[in-house]
């Protein structure tokens, strides 16, 4: 099975703040490659599918890139709902491997 | 609005079986491949199984091979997942998601609230 790496695994930042967040898979995934944010409580929500297409309705300052095994969410001025869980998920294979989390705090 | 709700979860004891449903409200799921995607307490996001669209074509996670059942019925614009022989590693959050496979690519656009299975003598 492919295995999805994503570090940090837990960071803290400010309200204004750019933040990155990077996810690497244990083999070539292309850019099958998509983000989830989820808030205490919540069911994920899509962001960004296909390493780097904004889903609709999700807000502009997310981006994502890479391609084979490094990827990135990017969170170009943080704002207060951002303040979350984010999971990367690869969907090269029907394991649709999720990593392990990172968890965004308030400083 | 596009809904997915969950129902069915509980408390069950080691060995028992549930099922779950989850039924869709403002689209049609007809021409979504469909998942479940489990979360134990505290910890990450578990790919379950999936379903096709026409349902003529399903998978599973190795964990549950075996054991899970994941059917549709599009008629009623709900889906299913038949859980037996449950073990304690199964207590868990259920949601059902739906998912567009856009080009080729798959993504879970719409998520249920989830639902609370407990497995505990």
């Amino acid at each position: 099975d492919i295995q999805m790496t994503q570090s940090p695994s837990s960071l803290s930042a400010f309200v204004g703040d750019r933040v990155t967040i990077t996810c690497r898979a244990s083999q070539s995934i292309s850019n099958y490659l998509n983000w989830y944010q989820q808030r205490p409580g919540k069911a994920p929500k899509l962001l960004i599918y296909a390493a780097s297409s904004l889903q609709s309705g999700a807000p502009s300052r997310f981006s994502g890139s890479g391609s084979g095994t490094d990827f990135t969410l990017t969170i170009s001025s943080l704002q207060p709902e951002d303040f979350a869980t984010y999971y990367c998920q690869q969907s090269y294979t029907t394991s649709y491997t999720f990593g392990q989390g990172s968890k965004l705090e308030i400083k | 609005e596009a809904q997915l709700v969950e129902s069915g979860g509980g408390l069950v004891q080691p060995g028992g079986s549930l099922r779950l449903s989850c039924a869709a409200s403002g689209f049609a799921i007809t021409t979504y491949w469909m998942h479940w995607v489990r979360q134990a307490p505290g910890k990450g996001l578990e790919w379950v199984s999936r379903i096709k669209s026409d349902g003529s074509r399903t998978t599973y996670a190795d964990s549950v091979k075996g054991r899970f059942t994941i059917s549709r019925d599009n008629a009623k614009n709900t889906l299913y997942l038949q859980m037996n022989s449950l073990r304690a590693e199964d207590t868990a959050v259920y949601y059902c998601a739906s998912d567009p496979d856009r080009g080729g690519y798959s993504m879970f656009d719409y998520w249920g609230q989830g639902t609370l299975v407990t497995v505990s003598s």
